[in-house]
């Protein structure tokens, strides 16, 4: 099974809104409603975002929402902040579980 | 604090195998399983297997046929990884994290364990 598929990078301004998506097949992400969504700044340990599509973690604030449709998930940030600056990465449930290649947000 | 900390960094010779220690603090190890992740230099993340600290029991991703061993030691609440047959595409920083059975998520993740493998 391939890695699902996200763009290298994404940037914005703060205030601003941001999509990431992240691609897959009808046999992971089109197939269950189990994709997350993770934080990572390097060296640090990742942090759960959002699971099973759009649920958010308690603390998780609001400007973070997933979505999905068909086989492409998308992480949207909206009202971008300074701190959200890191990587972000899927992850699908498929059998086992399969992550994206993450995505790098710069904000500008 | 609820918390998983790993061993620290490690450099191996080709060959040779390492092993990773998770460390559960905070809450009831044997409620949830305990997931292995590497992430490559420059890669994405990949998820290796888990083990059910409860019952010892396991399940391996197919890339590390007869190389990867998930165990645990319930008395210090501890789970580790062992790989090997080590080779310069194991250099990685490997992550724990911990998983409840069913959630479809992985809510809290260790601090990662850099291993490097080089002659």
């Amino acid at each position: 099974q391939s890695a699902l598929t996200q763009p290298r990078s994404v940037s914005g301004s703060p205030g601003q809104s941001v999509t990431i998506s992240c691609t897959g097949t009808s046999s992971d992400v089109g197939g269950y409603n189990y994709v997350s969504w993770y934080h990572h700044h390097p060296g640090k340990a990742p942090k759960l975002m959002i699971y099973d599509v759009s649920k958010r973690p308690s603390g998780v604030p609001d400007r973070f929402s997933g979505s999905k449709s068909g086989n492409t998930a998308s992480l949207t940030i909206s009202g971008l902040q300074v701190e959200d600056e890191a990587d972000y990465y899927c992850c699908s449930y498929a059998g086992s579980w399969l992550f994206g290649g993450g995505t790098k947000l710069t904000v500008l | 604090q609820v918390q998983l900390v790993q061993s620290g960094a490690e450099v191996k010779k080709p060959g040779a195998s390492v092993k990773v220690s998770c460390k559960a603090s905070e809450y009831t190890f044997t409620d949830y399983y305990i997931q292995w992740v590497r992430q490559a230099p420059g890669q994405g993340l990949e998820w290796m297997g888990w083990i059910n600290p409860n019952n010892g029991g396991t399940n391996y991703a197919q890339k590390f046929p007869g190389r990867v061993t998930m165990t645990r030691d319930t008395s210090i609440s501890t789970a580790y990884l062992e790989l090997s047959r080590l080779t310069s595409d194991d250099t990685a920083i490997y992550y724990c994290a911990r998983y409840r059975g069913g959630s479809y998520r992985f809510d809290l993740w260790g601090q990662g364990t850099l291993v490097t493998v080089s002659s």
